[in-house]
């Protein structure tokens, strides 16, 4: 039941920006898009959620395509502590859970 | 900075034993939340919680689970008799009321609960 497509591995360059991709073909109109991420087995870490605007923080930017149908996490400035398996969640907004699939494992390399 | 916490940080158990896991989530939050990641598998809900109620489950949560806000910080998810296949790492989150905007869950530490 996966409502998201993500490639399974990716690497970065310290210092580099990290460009993470993620597919929701199937998005409704009232769906959002968040990110999460767990480093080393922790706990999920929130980072960023959009429904069709750009959004920046302080962490990232998520850039979403005009038809809504992918989404791009930006890391600007990606640091070992980086290193993570990056999560993209398509969610309705009053869902209570997130619903996580296999996600993307960055790993940042010096 | 708030965040929430979880005791045991790693609990061992023979099969068929009953186990209580605490968390204690962030002080104004109103909705809990109980996750597990079976080793090398995706994370996964359980339930959520609010106003002293389940407010969602999965199939995951059968009868053998419960949870319950004993008091005004704690916040526990008990499995009654425990099997081998319930070894995994159990996240608690909390969010605070979610009203019309987004209120991100933050995730304790996890518990990493093996039956023998």
């Amino acid at each position: 039941d996966a409502k998201t497509t993500q490639p399974p591995s990716m690497d970065c360059a310290e210092g580099r920006a990290a460009n993470l991709p993620c597919n929701h073909s199937t998005i409704s109109g009232n769906e959002y898009v968040y990110w999460y991420r767990q480093i080393h087995s922790q706990g999920p870490q929130y980072i960023i959620h959009g429904l069709k605007n750009n959004e920046t923080n302080e962490m990232a930017s998520l850039i979403i395509t005009e038809d809504r149908k992918s989404s791009t996490l930006i890391l600007p400035h990606a640091t070992l502590r980086d290193t993570a398996v990056y999560y993209c969640i398509v969610r309705v907004k009053n869902d209570y859970k997130l619903s996580f699939g296999a996600g993307t494992t960055v790993t940042v390399r010096a | 900075e708030p965040e929430v916490t979880q005791t045991p940080s790693h609990q061992v158990t023979q099969m068929g034993q009953e186990v209580i896991l605490r968390c204690v989530p962030i002080s104004n939050h109103l909705y809990f939340y109980w996750y597990r990641q079976i080793l090398g598998q995706k994370v996964e809900f359980l339930v959520s919680f609010y106003n002293n109620e389940i407010s969602e489950k999965s199939e995951i949560f059968d009868d053998q689970f419960s949870v319950e806000r004993p008091d005004g910080s704690n916040f526990t998810l008990k499995i009654r008799s425990t099997k081998l296949e319930d070894s995994a790492m159990y996240f608690c989150a909390s969010s605070e009321a979610s009203g019309l905007t987004y209120n991100e869950q933050f995730f304790g530490p996890g518990t990493r609960l093996t039956v023998l």
